[in-house]
């Protein structure tokens, strides 16, 4: 089965700087990589996808990922964080529609 | 479109004691899910089914049941609830490869 493993429990970032949480995951077969955004007491909302195509990814509120095949890795950035995205952060992979694994997730914290 | 809704948002039960979480969904999806959200962990898969009168093992089923009678819905039963089934549950229902989550049901088990 895959695996996703996210390398930073934290990130605190001040207001206006560039962020990348870091992902990478493992598997055996062809996969399809996620990143979801929870704010508090909410459930999780998707930001972006990789199926296939592409490896730059772009998503909502200026959120972009690339997946990088060789090192098993698909980042997520954002060159200039707000406030607002304050939030845990979650990297998904998956094989099928049964089975998606979840990463353990990035606590986002950006400060004035 | 309401998405995926949940039922209840909170509960607090007494070890031993039964309930049941009904997640539904108008998106004609058929495949759902139910996960549970602990702290440092992520989200790990109970049981999900692939379409309405099937359902499948996930990750951690021990300790509970799953229904889906009807395709809209996918309910998660826990028959003798223990402390470690504290957690915030989430259903989801998926298409193309992308699940659409609700908002979530925080449980207490004392």
């Amino acid at each position: 089965a895959q695996s996703v493993t996210q390398l930073d429990s934290q990130v605190p970032v001040f207001e206006e700087a560039p962020v990348e949480l870091r992902c990478n995951y493992s598997s055996s077969v062809s996969v399809y990589l996620f990143w979801y955004v929870q704010y508090p007491n909410q459930g999780l909302q998707l930001l972006l996808k990789y199926l296939s195509g592409s490896t730059l990814v772009k998503g909502i509120n200026g959120f972009e990922a690339e997946f990088n095949k060789s090192q098993t890795s698909f980042h997520l950035r954002k060159p200039s964080v707000h406030i607002s995205d304050t939030a845990e952060y979650f990297c998904a992979v998956s094989a099928s529609n049964n089975d998606m694994r979840f990463g353990a997730g990035t606590r986002l914290t950006v400060k004035p | 479109n309401a998405g995926v809704t949940q039922t209840p948002k909170f509960r607090v039960l007494k070890t031993g004691q039964s309930m049941t979480l009904l997640c539904a969904q108008d998106m004609n999806h058929e495949y759902m899910y139910w996960y549970r959200q602990d702290p440092g962990m992520g989200l790990r898969l109970i049981h999900y089914s692939v379409g309405e009168g099937t359902t499948a093992k996930g990750e951690v089923p021990d300790g509970y049941n799953v229904s889906r009678l009807k395709k809209q819905n996918f309910l998660l039963g826990l028959e003798s609830a223990a402390p470690s089934q504290t957690s915030v549950y989430f259903c989801a229902s998926s298409f193309s490869n992308e699940q659409f989550f609700g908002p979530g049901t925080r449980l207490t088990v004392l």
